[in-house]
């Protein structure tokens, strides 16, 4: 069966700008799973989505927002972007009871300029 | 609240050696623990994961990890190292309900041939 598939794999951006990154996660999965990664930071986790509900986030400033779809779909998105968002995103997909691990998309490498 | 060490940021081996990675963890209710790999430009990938059914846990690729809880450890062992295990590992702990799987800084593993 298809992967956890996320868009666009990099992204260039201007300080000040917006961006939204994509996350299709494994059919029949309905949890999806956010986290930023960053050689300083490690993996941080960012917000997680079940059934278009958040369940928990992280501890992130309000300008990292996501959402979940219908179909399982989430979108992240960061609005005025700081050069310290620099990072790699990665989308988890799992079936949501928390405990059962991740299948990981490749991630989003965001760059901001 | 959970948390997880992963002691040693780097650590070397030489090709057909045991590999040893050491995790600990602290949790207040009963963990669930996993380890993941990472290769580079990919996401994460789950090696095995502790959900209390069997302290010794086999995963893929040959590694096998074994959760003790006195210790509160879940140090991850594969006896005969390969070049293509080279990678970074992650030590990784949800709790039942808290929908969020904290990560440890990780461990990248060298192999030398």
């Amino acid at each position: 069966k298809a992967g956890v598939t996320q868009t666009p794999r990099y992204l260039i951006k201007t300080r000040g700008q917006q961006v939204t990154l994509s996350c299709s996660p494994i059919s029949g999965h309905r949890s999806v799973s956010w986290y930023q990664q960053t050689p300083g930071q490690g993996l941080q986790f960012l917000f997680e989505y079940f059934s278009e509900t958040q369940r928990n986030k992280g501890n992130f400033p309000g300008r990292f927002s996501g959402r979940q779809f219908s179909n399982s779909r989430s979108e992240m998105n960061v609005s005025t972007l700081e050069l310290g968002d620099s990072a790699l995103y990665l989308c988890a997909s799992s079936g949501g009871t928390g405990t059962e691990g991740y299948t990981f998309g490749s991630g989003t490498r965001l760059t901001v300029v | 609240a959970q948390s997880v060490t992963q002691l040693g940021s780097h650590v070397s081996v030489s090709e057909g050696a045991l590999v040893l990675l050491r995790c600990n963890y602290s949790s207040s209710v009963p963990p669930y623990l996993f380890w993941y790999v990472q290769y580079p430009n990919q996401g994460l990938q789950l090696l095995l994961k502790y959900t209390s059914a069997a302290t010794l846990v086999k995963g893929i690729n040959g590694f096998e990890a074994e959760f003790k809880k006195s210790e509160t450890s879940f140090h991850l062992t594969k006896p005969s190292a390969h070049m293509s295990d080279a990678a970074e590992y992650f030590c990784a702990v949800s709790e039942t309900g808290g929908f969020k799987t904290i990560f440890g800084a990780g461990t990248r593993l060298f192999v030398k041939a």
